[in-house]
């Protein structure tokens, strides 16, 4: 069965440096987003993707945060400059449209020092 | 903003028991999703609902659309092992004019533990 893919599965980086977190969503999908779960609470919508531009985004996706789908297979969300508090579960999720469920990514953990 | 609330927050059964649990939300939602996650995992679909008062079965799990739309219940038949797991109930943030799965908003999930 297809499914969404996500690298890396752990991504240990110093508080204020860049990190870019990658998805492969099921490829006849047109719909992405991406959530977080920080440990121990639910998982947290951040953005929608959809015809390359953003769809919706949550508070949380402020100005630090951005997405960019840079080939017909790729989706990628970027942290400018981390804080602690980005610690978290990063999962990717697809769909085919608008209309049908999300498909998750088995997460990307990120670990801030 | 849109709340989903589950109940209960976990639960300790043994194996072969059956196991209730559910989801209630002051917003009226289109479409019910339950999820579970295993440690390590992303969440998982296991079934999804999309009109009132429908009742769903994914093997030995049968879950229900509320007929007020604002609350669903999943149920597990004859628990085993392999159940252990975060499951959360899901719904879709509705767009004017229709309903869309953009954002999806979760409950806080209830961890569900199954002794041999």
């Amino acid at each position: 069965e297809p499914e969404v893919t996500q690298t890396p599965s752990h991504q240990v980086t110093q508080m204020g440096q860049e990190v870019i977190l990658r998805c492969v969503p099921i490829s006849n999908h047109l719909y992405f987003y991406w959530y977080r779960q920080i440990l121990g609470q639910k998982v947290e919508f951040l953005v929608s993707f959809y015809n390359n531009e953003i769809s919706e985004k949550s508070e949380i996706f402020d100005d630090q945060f951005s997405v960019e789908r840079p080939d017909g297979s790729n989706f990628t969300l970027k942290i400018r400059s981390t804080k602690l508090e980005d610690s978290a579960m990063y999962f990717c999720a697809s769909s085919d449209d608008g209309f049908q469920p999300q498909h998750f990514g088995d997460g990307t953990r990120l670990s801030i020092l | 903003g849109q709340q989903l609330n589950q109940s209960p927050q976990s639960m300790f059964i043994q194996e072969g028991e059956d196991v209730s649990m559910n989801c209630t939300s002051s917003s009226i939602f289109n479409t019910w999703l339950w999820y579970k996650q295993e440690p390590g995992e992303g969440p998982v679909l296991l079934i999804a609902l999309y009109k009132a008062g429908e009742l769903t079965s994914n093997g030995r799990l049968t879950a229900q659309f509320g007929i007020t739309r604002k609350d669903s219940f999943l149920n597990i038949s004859a628990s085993i092992p392999s159940d252990v797991g975060i499951y959360f109930c899901a719904g879709p943030l509705n767009n004017a004019g229709g309903t869309s799965y953009g954002k999806l908003t979760f409950g806080q999930g209830t961890i569900l533990t199954v002794h041999p």
